[in-house]
C-alpha cells in the first residue's frame, strides 16, 4: 500500500448522512484520486487532484465531494445525495497527475449503509 | 460497452500451475496498459507497465504480453503460489495528461488450490 493510508476500514452511513473518508499520504505526490469499486466493475474515477486547492470531477463526482488544502490530504466526503453509497471506496496518488505514472493505491475503506 | 474487457471473470487452478489471464480493450489512440494485482479488501498494487512498443514484460513469475495491433494483452503465472489467489486488473490508459482517460477492467479471480 506504499505511503498512502485510509481511514476508516470500514464506515456505516444512516440515511440523510453526510460521511468522510480520509486520504493520507507521504509519498510528495503530486496528484491523488479517489475511485469507487463495485462487484463486477471496473474501478470509477469519483474525483482528482494534480496540485493542492484545485481538483476536477471524475466520472461518477454526483453525490460527493473533496478538498485539498494540503499536499499529503484528500478526504472524500460522501454526502446525502449520494443515493447508492454502499461499496468500496480506494484513494491513489501519483508523482504528478499524467496518466502514463504509475498509481498508488491505499488500503481502501469500506462504506456501508445502516 | 465496456473499453477494457478481461477473460475469464474467474479462475481456480491447482498451486503449481500455470495460468494466462486475458486484457481486450478498445481505448485509442492507446498509451500504456498496465496490469494490476488486488489481494482481497486491499488496494491493487502495480505489477507491470507496457508502451506501444513493447510486447512483453516480466515480473518474477508474471509475464505480460501486448499486441497493439489486435489490441489485446495477457498475464501469464507461472508456477502459482497460494498468496497469487488475487483479483487481477487490466489498466489501459490513452495518450493524453488527464486521469479521466485511465480505464479500469473489471478483473479477473484467481484463486489457487493446495
Amino acid at each position: 500500500d506504499g505511503g498512502i493510508t485510509q481511514s476508516p476500514k470500514y464506515l456505516f452511513r444512516k440515511e440523510g448522512q453526510n460521511v468522510t473518508l480520509s486520504c493520507e499520504q507521504n509519498l510528495n505526490h503530486d496528484a491523488m484520486y479517489w475511485y469507487r469499486q463495485d462487484p463486477g466493475q471496473g474501478l470509477r474515477l469519483i474525483y482528482y487532484s494534480q496540485i493542492v486547492n484545485d481538483f476536477q470531477k471524475g466520472d461518477i463526482a454526483e453525490g460527493y465531494s473533496v478538498s485539498r488544502e494540503k499536499k499529503e490530504s484528500f478526504p472524500l466526503t460522501v454526502t446525502s445525495a449520494q443515493k447508492n453509497p454502499t461499496a468500496f471506496y480506494l484513494c491513489a496518488s501519483s508523482i504528478s497527475g499524467a496518466n502514463q505514472e504509475t498509481q498508488y493505491f491505499g488500503p481502501g475503506t469500506r462504506l456501508l449503509v445502516l | 460497452k465496456n473499453q477494457v474487457e478481461q477473460s475469464p471473470q474467474s479462475l481456480i487452478i491447482l498451486e503449481g500451475k500455470n495460468c494466462t489471464l486475458q486484457c481486450n480493450y478498445t481505448v485509442s489512440p492507446f498509451s500504456n496498459l498496465r496490469w494490476y494485482k488486488q489481494d482481497t479488501g486491499r488496494g491493487p498494487v502495480s505489477l507491470t507497465i507496457m508502451t506501444f512498443s513493447e510486447n512483453t514484460k516480466s515480473n518474477r513469475r508474471y509475464t505480460a504480453t501486448l499486441d497493439a495491433d489486435t489490441k489485446q494483452s495477457s498475464l501469464h503465472i507461472t508456477a502459482s503460489q497460494l498468496s497469487d489467489s488475487a483479483s487481477y486488473i487490466c489498466v489501459v490508459s490513452a495518450p493524453r495528461s488527464s486521469a479521466s482517460k485511465i480505464i479500469f477492467g473489471s478483473g479477473t479471480r484467481l484463486s489457487i488450490r493446495p
